[in-house]
């Protein structure tokens, strides 16, 4: 059985550091491109980072690019988002999620993390 | 990374259908074929539902169906169901290896 299970999330004053971890299991996970997505309270989904299956290939999302970074470790077959500089517009859930392997979609999502960043 | 245009909600009666549309710059929708839909449920991670503008996964309903006419996409749901009952999002991956979501649609059965 696929599962993606995100952990880390939790309340952060402004300006703090916070590391995401999703851990995948029922797959080969260094097959696949991996991705954060988060979903702020009672708003919608917004894409925050790719990484390739090797790691070379990383885009971000405008609004956390320079302050997040996303890395993987496929030998744990775990996915990261090492995120800096915390505001509060970065409250959200975070979804780590999975790209098929053939299509240009997400087709696979763990079940998110909530990040809360107040002081 | 402007987001895609989706109406903020569609209802309809049991048994209907209804139509959501996804508008976006040409940039990120006409194109590219790359255009999924995700039903999500409150509390729920989102699932996949169409992809690639007209792609039925295993296991999803034939109900639902996706297509694409220039800058907009759209997702039909026939013979609607309380289960249907969700926030539908559109996405596309775009040429500048990002990927944009439209702000969602709520739908609701009368």
């Amino acid at each position: 059985e696929v599962q993606l299970v995100e952990s880390g999330g939790g309340l952060v004053q402004p300006g703090g550091s916070l590391r995401l971890s999703c851990a995948a299991s029922g797959f080969t996970f260094s097959a696949y491109d991996m991705y954060w997505v988060r979903q702020a309270p009672g708003k919608g989904l917004e894409w925050v980072a790719s990484i390739s299956i090797s790691g070379t290939y990383i885009f971000y999302a405008d609004s956390v690019k320079g302050r997040f970074t996303i890395s993987r470790d496929n030998g744990k077959n775990s996915l990261y988002l090492q995120m800096n500089s915390l505001r509060a517009e970065d409250t959200a859930v975070y979804y780590c999620a999975r790209r098929h392997l053939m299509a240009w979609t997400f087709d696979f999502w763990g079940q998110g993390t909530l990040v809360t960043v107040s002081s | 990374q402007s987001a895609l245009t989706q109406p903020a909600s569609v209802s309809g009666s049991p048994g209907q259908s209804i139509t959501i549309s996804c508008s976006g710059a040409s940039s990120d929708l006409s194109g590219y074929n790359y255009v999924s839909w995700y039903q999500q449920h409150p509390g729920k991670a989102p699932k996949v539902m169409i992809y690639d503008v007209t792609n039925r996964p295993s296991g999803v309903s034939n109900r639902f169906s996706g297509s694409k006419s220039g800058d907009t996409a759209s997702l039909t749901i026939s013979g609607l169901q309380a289960e249907d009952e969700a926030d539908y999002y559109c996405s596309s991956h775009t040429s500048s290896n990002i990927w944009v979501f439209g702000g969602g649609t709520k739908v609701t059965v009368l």
